[in-house]
């Protein structure tokens, strides 16, 4: 199985501020890397699909890039709705699997 | 409105079994693969199967951890995908989701429903 490792595991950051959120796969998933935002008792929400691509209607505010093993989610200017977790997961091969979350904490 | 809307859920006994189903709106649902993710209390997220469309067999494939007692399968007249699931275990106790596959360059999974609790204790 493919293990996705994100980092860190939680942060603090302020409103305006820029967050970036790093994934890691155990082995190459070329550009197989979706992120996904849950907020508290919510179902996850797709926000980035192949690594980089921005799903419809996301903001731009978000952005992701990466290949291969190592991805990044960057927040350009952190608002109060991006207070989350955020999940990095990988489809390139079964069983998908996903990162053990980040979660995005108002300091 | 396209969505999906999970239900079944409830408490459970050990070794017990339960059928989650998966109804779709607002989109063709035969056109599409359906999967299943969970997420146990406090805890992140696991797949747990997926089934294709009937356009590429219809054929499913499960976690590991679920292979040989959780089975998913779809009705495409009525736009419900299930969840069969027996010889549940405490560890099986989760939020239950089913999502739509995107498959494209990559697979994705773009639309989720709210889920539905399975608690399996005694």
């Amino acid at each position: 199985d493919i293990q996705m490792t994100q980092s860190p595991s939680s942060l603090s950051a302020s409103a305006g501020d820029r967050v970036t959120i790093t994934c890691r796969a155990s082995q190459s998933i070329s550009s197989n890397l979706n992120w996904y935002q849950q907020k508290s008792g919510k179902a996850p929400y797709l926000l980035i699909y192949a690594a980089s691509t921005l799903q419809s209607g996301v903001p731009s505010r978000f952005s992701g890039s990466g290949s291969g093993t190592a991805f990044t989610l960057t927040i350009s200017s952190l608002q109060p709705e991006d207070f989350a977790t955020y999940y990095c997961q990988q489809s390139y091969n079964t069983p998908w699997t996903f990162g053990q979350g980040t979660n995005v904490e108002i300091k | 409105e396209v969505q999906l809307v999970e239900s079944g859920g409830g408490l459970v006994l050990p070794g017990r079994s339960l059928r989650l189903s998966c109804t779709a709106s607002g989109f063709t649902f035969g056109d599409y693969a359906m999967t299943w993710f969970r997420q146990a209390p406090g805890k992140g997220l696991e797949w747990v199967g997926f089934i294709r469309s009937k356009t590429y067999g219809g054929t499913t494939e499960n976690a590991a951890s679920v292979e040989g007692r959780f089975t998913i399968s779809r009705d495409d007249s009525k736009n419900i995908a299930y969840l069969q699931m027996s010889s549940l275990k405490t560890e099986d106790t989760a939020l239950y989701y089913c999502t739509r596959v995107i498959i494209g360059v990559v697979w994705y999974f773009d639309l989720w429903g709210r889920g539905t609790l399975v608690t399996v204790s005694s």
